[in-house]
């Protein structure tokens, strides 16, 4: 069964700094796409970041741009996202998922997704 | 930056018709792609490419799109498409992926 599964999602206080990770089973991890996507409380998706397959594309949102990092380990079928600098406005479910088809991608598999709030 | 209008709800009788638009500056250039989200739960896709539809996902979700609008029609809606639909492309300009607001269906 093809899964992804995410983890290291918590509370945080503002200026703080944590670490995503999204574990993936069931498919060829080395190729595919991924991407991050939340959702704020109560709010609609949000995109944050892409990586290729290859890690020669990565994009990020304005919104995080400079603050978040993603990162990918092909050997451990693993994804990561790096978050520095966290403000209250990074408060959501953070969701791994997959890219299917060609660059530019849908988003064809998703995990469950890990909660991160950012308060005081 | 590009930006997708939804309706922020749509309401339709068991049996019907739902239509959820998605509108955009020439979106009929661009792949649309939609999600099912459910409360509580992770988005679902239910059409990719326009009008494509994922094995498992039956065939009263349909797509199109031309123009200014994409839209995602639910035939025969049952209680269990209840949920929060979102469209998503990809803006080659800025080189970000874009979602919709999301609409809202309910089932009468």
């Amino acid at each position: 069964e093809e899964q992804l599964v995410e983890s290291g999602g918590g509370l945080v206080k503002p200026g703080g700094s944590l670490r995503l990770s999204c574990a993936a089973s069931g498919f060829t991890f080395r190729n595919y796409n991924f991407q991050w996507v939340r959702q704020a409380p109560g709010k609609g998706l949000e995109w944050i970041s892409s990586i290729s397959s290859s890690q020669v594309y990565i994009f990020y949102a304005d919104s995080v741009k400079g603050r978040f990092t993603i990162s990918r380990d092909n050997a451990k079928n693993s994804l990561y996202l790096q978050m520095d600098s966290l403000t209250v406005e990074d408060t959501a479910v953070y969701f791994c998922t997959r890219g299917g088809g060609a660059w530019p991608n849908w988003f064809d598999s998703w995990g469950q997704g890990t909660p991160v709030t950012v308060s005081s | 930056s590009y930006v997708l209008t939804q309706p922020p709800s749509v309401a339709v009788a068991p049996g019907k018709t739902a239509s959820i638009s998605c509108g955009g500056k020439s979106i009929g250039t661009k792949s649309v792609h939609w999600y099912q989200q459910k409360p509580g739960q992770a988005p679902v896709l239910v059409v990719y490419d326009d009008t494509d539809r994922p094995s498992g996902i039956p065939d009263r979700f349909s797509g199109s799109n031309s123009e200014n609008t994409a839209t995602l029609t639910i035939s025969r809606v049952e209680a269990g498409d209840e949920a929060d639909y979102y469209c998503q492309v990809w803006d080659g300009g800025s080189e970000h992926y874009v979602f919709g607001k999301g609409t809202k269906v309910t089932v009468l």
